[in-house]
């Protein structure tokens, strides 16, 4: 099955700051890689996605990069914001099927203003 | 975007007792949901996968008489945790795949206290 590895598992960032998170899969089938952004005690809302056959894709301040050749996928965020503190999960699932979507640890960023 | 409501947010329950769950796909029908749980500071644990109109898929370490799932419309998946032990108590959060865009919608998410 596959298998979504997820670093760092915190990221302490000061305000207008970047911010990198880095995941990397093991499934050559795995085609869609979504993010997510967890606040305490909340639901997971998806922020950005990116699909196998787009290398970069920007959303404002958010941006996923994906190289398929080496299985990995990043999430990009400028000019952090203390709002943008929260816990952050990558994901990986392969067309057909359920779309089950396997998840990394997750990222604890802590914006400090 | 679509939306799961899941309910109740918040229980308390004693040991021993039965506790439901109950996930609604609000705006469009969900042939396919997914519970998860989730303990602090870690990951979304994928339980089990539940079909509409069939019996659920559970992953491999998790009880299926314990965690029973019932899929009955294709608008409502139900979790019942079964003889609540306090080890059960947890974040227990539901999920659809959101048909206009390729991702996933969650449900608000159930904490479970068990005393």
């Amino acid at each position: 099955g596959e298998n979504v590895e997820q670093h760092p598992s915190t990221l302490s960032v000061q305000e207008g700051d970047s911010a990198v998170i880095k995941c990397t899969y093991s499934d050559s089938a795995s085609n869609y890689f979504p993010w997510y952004k967890q606040e305490l005690g909340k639901r997971p809302q998806l922020i950005i996605d990116i699909r196998s056959n787009v290398g970069e894709k920007k959303d404002q301040r958010i941006a996923v990069t994906l190289n398929k050749t080496a299985k990995h996928f990043s999430l990009h965020i400028t000019e952090t914001q203390p709002e943008d503190s929260a816990v952050y999960f990558c994901a990986a699932s392969a067309s057909g099927g359920s779309y089950i979507p396997t998840f990394g640890r997750g990222t604890s960023l802590i914006v400090h203003p | 975007g679509a939306v799961v409501s899941q309910h109740p947010s918040r229980v308390i329950c004693k040991s021993g007792t039965s506790v439901k769950i109950e996930c609604r796909s609000l705006d469009f029908q969900a042939t396919t949901m997914f519970w998860y749980r989730q303990f602090p500071k870690q990951s979304l644990m994928l339980m089990a996968t539940s079909n509409e109109g069939s019996k659920a898929t559970y992953e491999q370490g998790v009880e299926k008489d314990k965690f029973l799932i019932n899929h009955a419309s294709l608008t409502l998946s139900t979790l019942t945790v079964t003889s609540a032990h306090p080890e059960d108590s947890s974040f227990y959060i539901c999920s659809a795949r959101d048909p206009d865009r390729a991702g996933y919608t969650f449900g608000s998410g159930t904490r479970l206290t068990v005393v």
